[in-house]
């Protein structure tokens, strides 16, 4: 069975791009998260959508959007990157919105010059 | 700042040897908690969750022991090998029952030596 599938893996941007990322859901999971990770740092909470709704966001600006389509998959979004965007993103599913049963899928290392 | 992310607690065991991994979570209201594993250029891998109302929970080689007194998780790793090696976070569900939202340990990393 696949896991949860992230595209790109790997990414360079410059300053002032735009950059989208997608992940797809394990079959049958309603639930996508998304995750920053820093180097050297625990994930820190972006979004989560379940049922393609947003159901919660984190400490996160505005550049910051995203959204779940019928099919459950999900795009993030990036505009006017910043340096400190340079992070592995990762996406997580879920049967439920609940937070239990997340499985993640090996992210995107995006990197902004 | 960001160079105090960079130093993570380091663990250095012998092959063989038991292992435990300690973390201390933030919200007392915390309902749930995973101890995921992640290896270099790979995402976080589920190892073991408890819930808030266990103390104790066992798997394969893995203990997860809750102490909600102290807002203390540990991870014990029986028999640890060298494929045990890699970066451990605790995270704990601070979104309730609204959503899911996992907040994250710093992360300990460990090293098995054969």
């Amino acid at each position: 069975d696949a896991g949860v599938t992230q595209s790109p893996t790997h990414l360079i941007k410059t300053r002032g791009q735009h950059v989208t990322l997608r992940c797809s859901p394990i079959s049958g999971h309603k639930s996508v998260s998304w995750y920053q990770q820093v180097l050297g740092q625990g994930p820190q909470f972006i979004f989560q959508y379940y049922e393609k709704e947003e159901r919660g966001r984190g400490n996160f600006p505005d550049r910051f959007s995203a959204r779940q389509f019928p099919n459950y998959s999900s795009e993030l979004n990036v505009n006017a990157l910043l340096l400190g965007d340079s992070a592995l993103y990762l996406c997580a599913s879920s049967l439920e919105g609940q937070g239990v049963g997340y499985t993640f899928g090996s992210g995107t290392r995006l990197t902004v010059v | 700042g960001e160079s105090v992310g960079l130093h993570l607690p380091t663990l250095s065991v012998q092959e063989g040897d038991n292992s435990i991994i300690n973390c201390a979570y933030s919200n007392s209201a915390s309902d749930y908690f995973i101890w995921y594993k992640q290896e270099s250029g790979k995402g976080p891998q589920f190892i073991i969750d408890i819930r808030s109302n266990m103390d104790k929970r066992q798997g394969q080689r893995v203990t997860v022991l809750l102490n909600k007194t102290v807002k203390h998780l540990s991870l014990q790793i029986a028999a640890t090998q060298p494929g045990d090696s890699a970066v451990y976070f605790c995270a704990e569900n601070t979104g309730g029952t609204s959503y899911g939202k996992l907040t994250f340990g710093q992360g300990t990393i460990l090293t098995v030596h054969p």
